[in-house]
């Protein structure tokens, strides 16, 4: 149990267009998802914290306009990255918890590239 | 802010070997965590600590909640091949998933065949 699929898992696309990313939980619900970045040889920074039907809460320091997320279901959240510049490429990764769970699950992850 | 530092930044280590890594925080974590992370790959939980001086095995590995609630090890007995990866370290403020995770820098493992 306590499944979390991300998709798509590498997305390549040019500077300035916007890309979203998927979170499903697929047999929980997921009341709280995370959304985290990770840099090479890095390790994983908390980008947002976001609730089933309110507003995402942002870490210091990440633009909540440039990195919108939407947590409209139990089992959905998405992350788009607006007007992406090179310099936002990176490895996405959520995670989500909620209910009886005392810790969360991650997804896969999703690799983007702004060219 | 909550900030937590792991170390052996890295180990070589020969198949077969014992391995030991640790991780200290400045400030008190009610939940940590070890995950294990693959190339490409999103985090997997391997060990979660709930109680101060809790020790916990998962197969060939072992982690244990300091009694300080500051810091945690893991060990990885006879390692294989397959231990290859990242080894994070996590902590939360408090036992539930819907608290944020903070991660450490991680400890990267090469085994030597």
């Amino acid at each position: 149990g306590a499944v979390v699929s991300q998709h798509p898992s590498r997305v390549i696309c040019k500077s300035g267009t916007s890309v979203k990313i998927e979170c499903r939980s697929l047999d929980f619900q997921a009341t709280t998802m995370f959304w985290y970045r990770q840099f090479p040889k890095q390790s994983l920074m908390l980008m947002a914290t976001s609730n089933e039907g309110s507003k995402a809460t942002y870490e210091q320091g990440v633009e909540k306009d440039k990195f919108l997320i939407n947590h409209a279901s139990l089992t959905l959240s998405t992350l788009t990255v607006t007007s992406a510049h090179p310099e936002d490429s990176s490895f996405y990764i959520c995670s989500a918890g909620g209910g009886q769970l005392l810790y969360y699950t991650f997804g896969s992850g999703t690799r983007l590239t702004v060219v | 802010g909550q900030q937590l530092n792991q170390s052996p930044q890295s180990m070589f280590i020969q198949e077969g070997e014992d391995v030991s890594m640790n991780c200290t925080s400045s400030s008190i974590f009610n939940t940590w965590l070890w995950y294990k992370q693959d190339p490409g790959e999103g985090p997997v939980l391997l060990i979660a600590l709930y109680k101060a001086g809790e020790l916990t095995s998962n197969g060939r590995l072992t982690a244990q909640f300091g009694t300080t609630r500051k810091d945690s090890f893991l060990n990885i007995s006879a390692s294989i091949p397959s231990d290859v990866g990242i080894y994070f370290c996590a902590g939360q403020r408090r036992k539930t998933s819907y608290d944020k995770v903070i991660f450490g820098p991680g400890t990267s493992l090469s085994v030597i065949p």
